[in-house]
């Protein structure tokens, strides 16, 4: 079993839908979470980053963390096509000294269709 | 702002040739990660080093070898090339935060093709 779950998808929705994207974990020594965008064969981009559970806005993503049931959430409110793409969760936490290696789930592939 | 520097960003080689990635971080990151991602795959953890010694090893075949330079600029250098080495491999640089976490920021990759 991974330690990052993730619903590899696709997800398809139409324009201005609110998509709700989710991981699990199972570490709970997982101390910081992340939301990566990834377009096809580009770099992933972080798009969100919190250290503690509850919600963080940035605009129309949400970034929700539950360390009680280690799950993990992001929220895109008014979907736009630009933000079809896959998007990967990712942990990680302090492995010694100044390691801070990334787990990240497999990714969902999203499509919003205008 | 400046971001991660990766050259090449595509390469074509055959197998049991020997291929060389070089990774630029942002100016002031002290930490190096390389990641290998195989299609429809997520990124998988290779090497890291911190001020410019190795710091956490991951899934990094032994063919397969890296390190980072005075300038802090890092080359993962792969040889003996099979099939199966053929994806996009990335490069990524971090900054530890107050908090005591980091943000990793990655590159663009570099396609390898290995025929």
């Amino acid at each position: 079993q991974k330690e990052v779950e993730q619903d590899p998808g696709p997800l398809s929705v139409p324009e201005g839908a609110i998509v709700s994207l989710n991981c699990t974990y199972s570490n709970s020594a997982f101390q910081y979470f992340m939301w990566y965008r990834q377009y096809s064969r580009k770099g992933p981009e972080l798009l969100m980053y919190t250290y503690s559970s509850g919600n963080k806005e940035d605009g129309r993503f949400t970034a929700q963390v539950d360390k009680s049931s280690k799950y993990i959430s992001l929220f895109i409110r008014d979907s736009q096509p630009s933000d079809s793409a896959t998007y990967l969760c990712a942990t990680n936490t302090n492995s010694g000294g100044s390691n801070y290696t990334l787990t990240f789930g497999k990714g969902t592939l999203l499509t919003v269709n205008p | 702002a400046a971001g991660v520097i990766q050259s090449p960003r595509h390469l074509i080689k055959e197998k049991r040739e020997t291929a060389t990635l070089k990774c630029y971080p942002i100016p002031r990151h002290d930490t190096v990660y390389w990641y290998q991602q195989g299609p429809g795959q997520d990124p998988q953890f290779l090497i890291s080093f911190y001020e410019k010694m190795q710091s956490d090893k991951g899934s990094i075949p032994d063919r397969f070898s890296a390190q980072q330079f005075s300038d802090y600029h890092s080359e993962l250098n792969m040889s003996s090339l099979e099939l199966g080495d053929s994806a996009l491999y990335f490069c990524a640089s971090s900054l530890i935060l107050t908090t005591g976490g980091n943000t990793i920021y990655f590159g663009e990759g570099s396609w390898l093709t290995v025929v």
